[in-house]
């Protein structure tokens, strides 16, 4: 079965302490892994797509790898509004559909 | 600007009342999408389509239904509102090709109770 999941569930940072956030996942054909960033009551909003392990991606203080097993999201010397919770999610292919399965996130929590 | 809109925004209805939640997008995009999200899941797809009149189920497609009928629109129902249905529903779309399938851009979200 699909199954992608993140840890930690929640983690608070002080503000320029690193850190990184972790995906594992395990489809039967990755097509893509995404990285989303949702603040609350909002929808989640597209960060980053990986699809080969060794890719890298950056912006700002987020930097996102992946492995064949796993994907992290790094955040180097964090704000406190890089606050919100950071969705995982992989593209796989079932039944001759496209399909995107999403992890249940990690909060974060960046304090001054 | 390209968008994505959903209504309401917030809605109390009652056990066994239909309930019809609106997605609208000016994106063009033939790919829509319907999740719903709990605390403790991540986000889990009820409906998907592919462009018009191309409707199909996801993982948690029970008590729901959906139609396509232009390119801007999939409304999403609930044919008899069940308390299991309180949740937060998000709308989203994605172009078409492969590459950019898992790029989805979604609404603001509908919260829903069920009472």
């Amino acid at each position: 079965e699909d199954q992608v999941t993140q840890s930690p569930e929640a983690l608070r940072l002080q503000e320029g302490e690193s850190s990184s956030l972790n995906c594992s996942y395990t489809v039967s054909g990755l097509r893509g892994l995404f990285w989303y960033r949702q603040d609350p009551g909002k929808g989640p909003e597209f960060l980053f797509t990986l699809y080969s392990a060794g890719e890298e991606k950056e912006k700002e203080r987020l930097k996102a790898t992946l492995t064949k097993k796993e994907s992290f999201l790094h955040i180097t010397a964090p704000k406190p509004e890089d606050s919100a919770t950071y969705l995982c999610a992989v593209q796989t292919r079932g039944g001759g559909y496209n399909k995107l399965i999403f992890g249940a996130g990690t909060r974060l929590a960046v304090h001054p | 600007d390209a968008e994505i809109t959903q209504s309401p925004r917030h809605k109390i209805t009652e056990t066994g009342r239909q309930v019809t939640l609106a997605c609208h997008q000016t994106w063009n995009h033939n790919n829509m999408f319907w999740y719903r999200q709990d605390l403790g899941h991540g986000l889990r797809l009820i409906h998907y389509s592919y462009g018009v009149q191309d409707t199909n189920k996801g993982e948690v497609s029970d008590g729901y239904s959906v139609s396509r009928s232009n390119t801007e629109d999939l409304p999403l129902t609930l044919e008899s509102a069940a308390s299991s249905q309180t949740s937060v529903y998000f709308c989203a779309s994605s172009e078409s090709s492969g590459s950019v399938f898992g790029e989805q851009y979604f609404g603001p979200g509908t919260r829903l109770t069920v009472t």
